[in-house]
């Protein structure tokens, strides 16, 4: 079943410690990226990816680091988060940053705490 | 830059009601545009799109125009089932090189009461 899939499902941490998202889709896409989702402010792109090796900012980038070694996975990396990183994250992805009319599929999402 | 501004919610109808939920944007390039379905626990999924104007996207009873003169794309349904209750972003994609594909609205929420 070509899916994206995201780990952990909840997560709840302390601020200071860091943490890994993991993100991983089976449909061979080149580009895929990360959003976080706010009440009242959709989602907001935090970083995307062209292919192996090709990462860049999205709107909301501080705080997050991401890595592209392989094709299949994109982890989200806060080395020190804070509270004002607590919100719902989802990894996306498609078959390439081209075609306007391209579609993104979507992980189930990730709700993170930072207390 | 570009922005999608959706009619704020929550939206409550009753089962076999008519939908509306508004959508307009601003670009600076011709976009594509496209609503996104969330249900609850689940990520988004792709419901309908439009790549140039007049179009019509469809899909599951749901349809949306492109409309450039107005720079708007509504979401329409004519009668709405309580499984339609889910949150709806409208987004686009501007075709001028940007490599950062969707910008989304704030969502609108829906509930429909049996």
């Amino acid at each position: 079943e070509a899916q994206v899939t995201q780990n952990p499902r909840y997560l709840i941490t302390v601020t200071g410690k860091k943490l890994t998202v993991t993100c991983s889709q089976n449909m061979n896409h080149e580009y895929m990226s990360w959003y976080r989702q706010d009440p009242g402010l959709g989602l907001r792109q935090i970083y995307y990816s062209m292919n192996v090796e090709v990462t860049d900012k999205g709107d909301v980038p501080e705080g997050y680091k991401v890595s592209r070694k392989e094709k299949r996975n994109f982890p989200l990396i806060l080395e020190s988060p804070s509270p004002n990183q607590t919100s719902l994250y989802f990894c996306a992805s498609s078959f390439g940053g081209g075609p306007s009319n391209e579609k993104l599929f979507f992980g189930s999402g990730t709700q993170l705490s930072v207390l | 830059g570009d922005s999608v501004t959706q009619m704020e919610g929550p939206v409550t109808l009753s089962e076999e009601a008519f939908l509306t939920i508004n959508c307009t944007y601003t670009a600076t390039g011709y976009p594509s545009l496209f609503w996104y379905v969330q249900y609850p626990g689940e990520g988004l999924q792709l419901l309908l799109k439009a790549t140039k104007a007049d179009d019509k996207g469809s899909n599951k009873g749901f349809e949306a125009t492109y409309r450039k003169e107005t720079t708007s794309f509504h979401l329409e349904k004519g009668s709405v089932q309580v499984s339609d209750s889910a949150v709806y972003f409208c987004a686009l994609r501007d075709r001028s090189g940007s490599a950062r594909q969707l910008t989304f609205g704030s969502g609108t929420q829906l509930t429909v009461l049996p």
